[in-house]
């Protein structure tokens, strides 16, 4: 059981390029959410999914699309980098019908745009 | 939607002190609030969660309160450890919904020896 996890670790791009950012969880979980961490802002919500095949649009969505082909992935895209989107994206997923709804995070993705 | 705010942004404490962090939120709606503890480069790992139907829930040294009336909740940290030092984030959502979860800017907590 490796809980969540995400892919890949760090990555640096430049200004206009695209990139996926992957996380998988095998927990079983219903709703997996995708969220950024800048100093001094906490956690901000980029988009969530609370089923296979639904996406929802957060707190800071632009820039930003998602996808949830299928329940343990949540894919989050970036079409075209900007400096402003270099943060740390960190991965959740949650709804354990036995559990609530605690959410347990993945262990981080560090991206830097140039 | 919900607004959680957090106090203090950073907090020092001797070993063995207490120490309390507060947020508030806005949504009397929400009904779940969990804390999570995020040490440096790490994940946020869950250390306590509270659900509105109590007002206090303890583990060891850690404990959290919950006055529904007024709308916040606190963490408090007894007998403080240097371990213990890490950044603390509150958040707000409502159980069974999957609903976004809102989190509060983070406690810079750092427990001197």
């Amino acid at each position: 059981n490796a809980g969540v996890t995400q892919t890949p670790k760090f990555r640096v791009l430049k200004t206009g390029q695209s990139m996926t950012l992957l996380c998988a969880q095998d927990m079983n979980h219903e709703y997996m959410y995708w969220y950024r961490q800048d100093p001094g802002m906490g956690l901000r919500l980029i988009h969530y999914s609370v089923g296979e095949g639904t996406t929802a649009k957060g707190e800071v969505p632009d820039g930003y699309n998602v996808s949830r082909l299928k329940k343990q992935n949540f894919l989050l895209g970036l079409e075209s980098a900007a400096p402003s989107q270099t943060s740390v994206y960190f991965c959740a997923s949650s709804y354990d019908p036995r559990g609530g709804d605690t959410q347990y995070f993945g262990p981080g993705t560090r991206l830097t745009v140039l | 939607g919900e607004n959680v705010e957090q106090h203090p942004s950073t907090l020092s404490v001797q070993e063995g002190d207490s120490a309390v962090i507060k947020c508030t939120y806005s949504d009397s709606a929400s009904n779940y609030f969990p804390w999570y503890k995020q040490e440096l480069g790490k994940r946020p790992q869950l250390i306590i969660d509270i659900r509105s139907n109590v007002g206090e829930k303890k583990d060891q040294r850690i404990a959290v309160t919950l006055n529904k009336t007024a709308k916040h909740f606190s963490l408090h940290i007894t007998e403080t450890q240097p371990e213990d030092s890490a950044v603390y984030f509150c958040a707000a959502s409502k159980l069974y919904t999957g609903n976004q979860f809102y989190f509060g800017t983070g406690t810079s907590l750092t427990v001197i020896p």
